[in-house]
């Protein structure tokens, strides 16, 4: 069974700041991960993912999470946020057998102030 | 577009009650998901279906059950409904692993 630890459940920050959201997973199987953003009274959207090949994968609005196998994390970064990156940020994992079993950590709500 | 509908944004019933969440999607996708979001608890998943009436029990399947009669459609009842289940309930799709498209969810109160 997999399982995933978000290390902080809030993340103040300023506007053009840089950002680091924690994620550390557990599993016995080779697995695939995943960073959801949920924006405010909006459902969950897919914001980047981890299937195979290169460890550090990008999304479209300046994300990026690199898969560290020895260390079991995916953090997410973003260089300079903006106020529209405030939103809760859900890591999630399932195994690669198949299974679409997704597993989601409790989330960290990333505030931006000007 | 790619769109996941839940028939309601907000719910409030009584205790007892027999309460009946319906999600229905419109890419064809094989796989559908229930889940609850609660504040400090993330997302835990009740139940989930790989194909028309075809089901499995989630982390947290009791007190719910569910119903997919047909591809496109995805039901979650809760049998009498307890103030416990007050909650935000999630549904979702899929058809490639791990992108799940979800709907806007529903927010259950039990009175």
């Amino acid at each position: 069974a997999q399982s995933v630890t978000q290390l902080d459940s809030q993340v103040p920050v300023f506007e053009e700041a840089p950002v680091e959201l924690r994620c550390n997973y557990s599993s016995s199987v080779s697995v695939y991960l995943f960073w959801y953003v949920q924006y405010p009274n909006q459902g969950l959207q897919l914001l980047l993912k981890y299937l195979s090949g290169s460890t550090l994968v990008e999304s479209i609005n300046g994300f990026e999470a690199e898969f560290n196998k020895s260390q079991t994390s995916f953090h997410l970064r973003k260089p300079s946020v903006h106020i529209s990156d405030t939103a809760e940020y859900f890591c999630a994992v399932s195994g690669q057998g198949g299974s679409e079993k997704l597993v989601f950590g409790k989330g960290t709500k990333l505030t931006v102030n000007p | 577009d790619v769109k996941v509908t839940q028939s309601s944004r907000y719910l409030v019933k009584r205790t007892g009650e027999k309460v009946f969440l319906e999600c229905v999607q419109d890419m064809d996708h094989e796989n559908m998901f229930w889940y609850r979001q609660d504040p400090g608890l993330g997302l835990r998943l009740i139940y989930f279906s790989y194909d028309v009436k075809m089901k499995e029990k989630g982390d947290i399947p009791e007190g719910y059950s569910v119903s997919r009669e047909k591809k496109e459609r995805f039901s979650l009842i809760l049998e009498s409904a307890s103030t416990n289940q007050t909650s935000m309930y999630l549904c979702a799709s899929s058809h490639s692993a791990g992108k799940l498209f979800f709907g806007s969810g529903t927010q259950l109160s039990v009175l």
